[in-house]
């Protein structure tokens, strides 16, 4: 069974404030994504990663792959009290028949 | 990009009756989806995988029973909680596999609460 470990599980900080949010497992993906998900509504797909090592910026937010497809970040620049929400990451097993695999996810907390 | 609309938003039941939710992906054919439970506070938990035209698979400890799934046509997959007990009430989320971008749109969620 392959699975993703988040950390950290709750961040609470002041607007303005850069944090960075890790996403880890043992296990090789073909490709991770990363979620956001407000109270009372289902994940938005925020970013997919695909190539060991690759970055991608979204705006404030940039996203990296590790370089053995094990791991991601997801770094936030200056954030704002509409970046609160749940960050889940989720990984694509390299093994076309395994499902999906969610990360515990991050509450992030983001006070004006 | 990818829809997936899932209905109702929020149902209230009583205790011993059934209930439907319904997923649908308006803008391209999903031949499998997703069905999540979440409580509060928690990550998705995944309960089941709706195969179009055939048996769903189901996790370990979700009773099929109990939660029924039907995935009749390549855009449609229905989830009826059977005599749904107030332990039923949750955060239930379908998703499905959008192959352009990679990853999986949800639906919106159906807040189901038990009374």
């Amino acid at each position: 069974t392959q699975l993703l470990e988040q950390s950290p599980q709750f961040l609470s900080i002041q607007e303005g404030e850069n944090l960075t949010v890790y996403c880890n497992s043992s296990s090789v993906f073909s490709s991770l994504q990363w979620y956001r998900q407000e109270p009372g509504e289902g994940p938005v797909l925020l970013v997919t990663v695909v190539t060991g090592g690759e970055v991608k910026k979204l705006k404030r937010l940039t996203f990296q792959f590790g370089d053995a497809r094990k791991d991601s970040s997801l770094h936030i620049t200056a954030a704002q009290p509409g970046d609160t929400g749940l960050y889940l990451c989720a990984g694509d097993p390299l093994n076309y028949g395994q499902n999906f695999v969610f990360g515990p996810g991050t509450r992030l907390s983001v006070l004006p | 990009g990818a829809v997936v609309s899932q209905h109702p938003s929020r149902v209230i039941c009583k205790s011993g009756t059934s209930v439907k939710i319904e997923c649908r992906s308006l803008d391209f054919q999903a031949t499998t989806m997703f069905w999540y439970r979440q409580f509060p506070k928690q990550s998705l938990m995944l309960m089941a995988t709706s195969n179009e035209g055939s048996k769903a698979t189901y996790e370990q400890g979700v009773e099929k029973d109990k939660f029924l799934i039907n995935h009749a046509s390549l855009t449609l997959s229905t989830l009826t909680v059977t005599s749904a007990h107030p332990e039923d009430s949750s955060f239930y989320i379908c998703s499905a596999r959008d192959r352009r971008n990679y990853g999986y749109t949800f639906g919106s969620g159906t807040r189901l609460t038990v009374v």
